[in-house]
C-alpha cells in the first residue's frame, strides 16, 4: 500500500495474555518507530529501527516489551504478559532515512490496545 | 536525552493569528518538527526546521532559535479545522546509538472557537 499500514487497528485482550502489534512501512523506508500514547496524552518513544543497525531500544518501558523488524520490511511489537496500563495507542512511523535535511515521520493509523 | 515542553492547551478565535510556543533540551540537536493530530487520527508532518529562522508554508509557518532551544509554530487566519494538537518533535543524534530518535513533546491542544 501507499502509506504505513498496522494491524489489528482495535485488540481487547485480558490482563496477562500476551499481545503482538504488526506495523507494515512504507516500501523503501529505512527507518521505523514505534510510539506509544495513552488518552490524552503525548507520544511516548519506545523503539528506533535503522536499516542494519542494531535498535535504539532505550525507549522499551519494561522486559514485557520487545520488537523486531526483519531488514527493512515488517515489523512486530510485543507485549507479554499484559497489564492494564499497557492499554494506549500503539503508532508506528517510517522514514526515508535516519539523518538529512528532511527526517519527516508517515504514522500509521495506530493499534489500540485495551487491557481488561 | 530531551526535555521539550509546550504549553498544555491554547484557545484561538477563528481567523484570528496563534502562536504556540516550545522549549527544548537536547544533546545533539538535528532538527525539529510540528506536526499536527486531530482527535483519535494519527500526526501529520506540518513543518521542519533545521537552520535558525522562519519557514513559511501556505498559513503555518515556524521558527527555530537553535541557541535559545526555542521554536514556535504560527498558525494564521485561524479555522474550525484547525482544532487539533501541535506536537513539537525533536531530532536528536545519538551518536553513542548510531541513531536519530525523534522525541514528542506532549502537545498542544488547540481550541478554534467561532
Amino acid at each position: 500500500g501507499a502509506g504505513v499500514s498496522q494491524s489489528p487497528s482495535n485488540k481487547v485482550t485480558e490482563k496477562g495474555k500476551d499481545v503482538e502489534l504488526r506495523c507494515d512501512p512504507i516500501s523503501g523506508h529505512t527507518a521505523l518507530y514505534w510510539y506509544r500514547q495513552r488518552l490524552g496524552q503525548g507520544l511516548e518513544f519506545l523503539i528506533y529501527f535503522q536499516g542494519n543497525s542494531a535498535p535504539d531500544k532505550s525507549g522499551l518501558p519494561s522486559d514485557r516489551f520487545s520488537a523486531e523488524r526483519t531488514g527493512e520490511s515488517v515489523s512486530t511489537l510485543t507485549i507479554q504478559r499484559t497489564q492494564q496500563e499497557d492499554s494506549a495507542v500503539y503508532l508506528c512511523a517510517s522514514s526515508p532515512g535516519g539523518g538529512g535535511l528532511l527526517g519527516e515521520l508517515f504514522f500509521g493509523e495506530g493499534s489500540r490496545l485495551t487491557v481488561l | 536525552g530531551q526535555n521539550i515542553d509546550q504549553p498544555t492547551e491554547m484557545t484561538a478565535t477563528e481567523g484570528a493569528i496563534v502562536q504556540i510556543n516550545c522549549t527544548y533540551q537536547t544533546s545533539g540537536f538535528n532538527g525539529l518538527f510540528w506536526y499536527q493530530q486531530h482527535a483519535g487520527e494519527a500526526p501529520t508532518f506540518l513543518s521542519y526546521n533545521v537552520l535558525d529562522g522562519l519557514e513559511e508554508k501556505g498559513r503555518f509557518s515556524s521558527f527555530l532559535s537553535r541557541s535559545k532551544g526555542y521554536s514556535y509554530l504560527l498558525l494564521k487566519e485561524l479555522q474550525m479545522k484547525d482544532s487539533a494538537s501541535y506536537l513539537c518533535a525533536v531530532r536528536d543524534r545519538n551518536s553513542g546509538a548510531g541513531s536519530y530518535q525523534l522525541t514528542f513533546g506532549k502537545g498542544t491542544k488547540l481550541s478554534v472557537i467561532p
